[in-house]
């Protein structure tokens, strides 16, 4: 089974902190993904990279970057926490020779909240 | 507008119901269509995909695409407290790229 882990379930930080989240999956995928899921505005794409030290920007990377030095793992850093950050985190990762409809696979998510 | 909308509930049902959920879009170069389950505390996963128009059936569940009004359905028959979840519709089109675009969620609740 593919397995994608995230390093934290829940995590508590303050205004201005700096905020690593990791993942990691186990299944030699190329791509993997940060989302954030927020009530009624659905899974909305940061960022994602399709290589080792290759990244895109998704919909909403402002106040975000990303680093993949390995293949099976990719960080999301909030360089300085705000507010508005406080949400779910998820992320996946998929094949790249993965069939059209890219069936992605997601990590159990954190829940992050920025006091 | 969202290129995607979903209506997110929560829908309770009794145990035994049809469910039926739904999700309109926009963007008419959208091809594969997906449902995708989250379980509360759990990330998604993919329950089922369907490429472009017409219905595709799981057991229990069928899956149904309408190109022409750009509305998607799933169906849930003899529904269970297990199917209990947050049920995300989702979908991309047929060029490269990784963009996949998803609903909010609908929230359900099957009551034994």
């Amino acid at each position: 089974d593919v397995k994608v882990t995230q390093s934290s379930r829940y995590l508590v930080k303050r205004t201005g902190e700096k905020v690593f989240l990791e993942c990691v999956q186990d299944m030699d995928h190329e791509n993997m993904f940060w989302y954030r899921q927020d009530p009624g505005l659905g899974l909305r794409l940061i960022y994602f990279s399709y290589d080792v030290k290759m990244k895109e920007k998704g919909d909403i990377p402002e106040g975000y970057s990303v680093s993949r030095e390995k293949k099976e793992r990719f960080s999301l850093i909030l360089e300085s926490a705000s507010t508005n950050q406080t949400s779910m985190y998820l992320c996946a990762s998929s094949p790249v020779n993965s069939p059209s409809y890219n069936e992605q696979f997601f990590g159990p998510g954190t829940r992050l909240t920025v006091l | 507008q969202k290129e995607v909308e979903q209506d997110p509930g929560p829908l309770s049902v009794p145990e035994g119901a049809i469910v039926s959920l739904n999700c309109t879009y926009s963007n008419s170069a959208f091809q594969y269509f997906m449902w995708y389950r989250q379980y509360s505390r759990k990330g998604p996963e993919l329950l089922m995909y369907t490429y472009s128009s017409g219905n595709k059936e799981d057991g229990r569940f069928t899956a149904q695409v309408d190109k022409s009004s750009k509305y998607i359905s799933l169906f849930i028959r003899d529904s269970q407290p297990s199917d209990s979840a947050t049920y995300l519709c989702a979908m991309r089109g047929n060029t490269g790229g990784f963009k996949t675009i998803f609903g909010a969620g609908t929230r359900l609740f099957v009551k034994a």
